[in-house]
């Protein structure tokens, strides 16, 4: 069975801080694809980054990074000096196997204040 | 070329009513899925189709939920004699055919259905 834990339910933090939301996924399948989702309070999904298990190279997107480990299971994602239009929930999600279907985490809450 | 289009964007039914939420997949696109997003909860698969076939329907509750996916036409979610628990979002996603490592899903702006 697969499954996607995002622990941090909501994270506040002032504009320009660094912010690290962390996902943790469970898979017994060795090939694998890891996405994050950007939500924002107009309710819309936003792709963000995919990634393949056989990638673990670290990404670097302007102020988006994504950290991903395959020896503690996780697809951590930094945003670096934040802004308020960062605001929105943040889904990590799991393809696994021969599966189409996603496996969605709980979601992130992020506010950035101004 | 348009992304995924999902009508109405917002649907209010009575308890008992049935509801019809629709999904015209990107052009080129033959794979649909169906997700619900309950309030403060992330994303729950429902069905996956192919044009006139289900190919995985083990997330639709069991009773008043089905979903087709014509040789023409967008593909339809319906739920039949709604309750309050079925308020929720209902997302809409499309990949290409192909190798199924070569795509991303590409969701459409979802559908808030609210019964009253």
């Amino acid at each position: 069975a697969q499954k996607v834990t995002q622990a941090q339910t909501e994270i506040s933090v002032v504009e320009k801080e660094d912010v690290t939301l962390d996902c943790v996924y469970e898979t017994r399948d060795t090939t694998y694809y890891l996405f994050w989702y950007k939500q924002p309070p107009s309710g819309e999904l936003v792709f963000l980054i995919r990634r393949n298990s056989f990638d673990e190279q670290n990404e670097i997107s302007g102020r988006y990074s994504w950290n991903f480990q395959k020896s503690t299971s996780s697809f951590n994602f930094t945003i670096t000096a934040s802004q308020v239009v960062d605001s929105a929930v943040y889904f990590c999600a799991l393809r696994s196997g021969s599966a189409r279907q996603l496996t969605f985490g709980s979601g992130t809450q992020l506010t950035v204040l101004p | 070329n348009a992304g995924v289009m999902q009508n109405p964007r917002h649907l209010v039914r009575r308890r008992g009513q049935e509801a019809r939420l629709r999904c015209s997949p990107m052009k080129g696109h033959s794979h649909v899925y169906w997700y619900r997003q309950l309030p403060e909860e992330g994303l729950k698969f429902m069905v996956y189709l192919q044009k006139e076939n289900i190919i995985d329907e083990s997330g639709m509750p069991k009773e008043r939920f089905s979903a087709e996916f014509p040789k023409e036409g967008p593909s339809i979610l319906r739920i039949q004699q709604v309750v309050r628990g079925d308020s929720a979002a209902y997302f809409c996603a499309s990949s290409p055919s192909g190798l199924a490592e070569n795509y991303e899903q590409y969701f459409g702006p979802g559908t808030r259905l609210t019964v009253t």
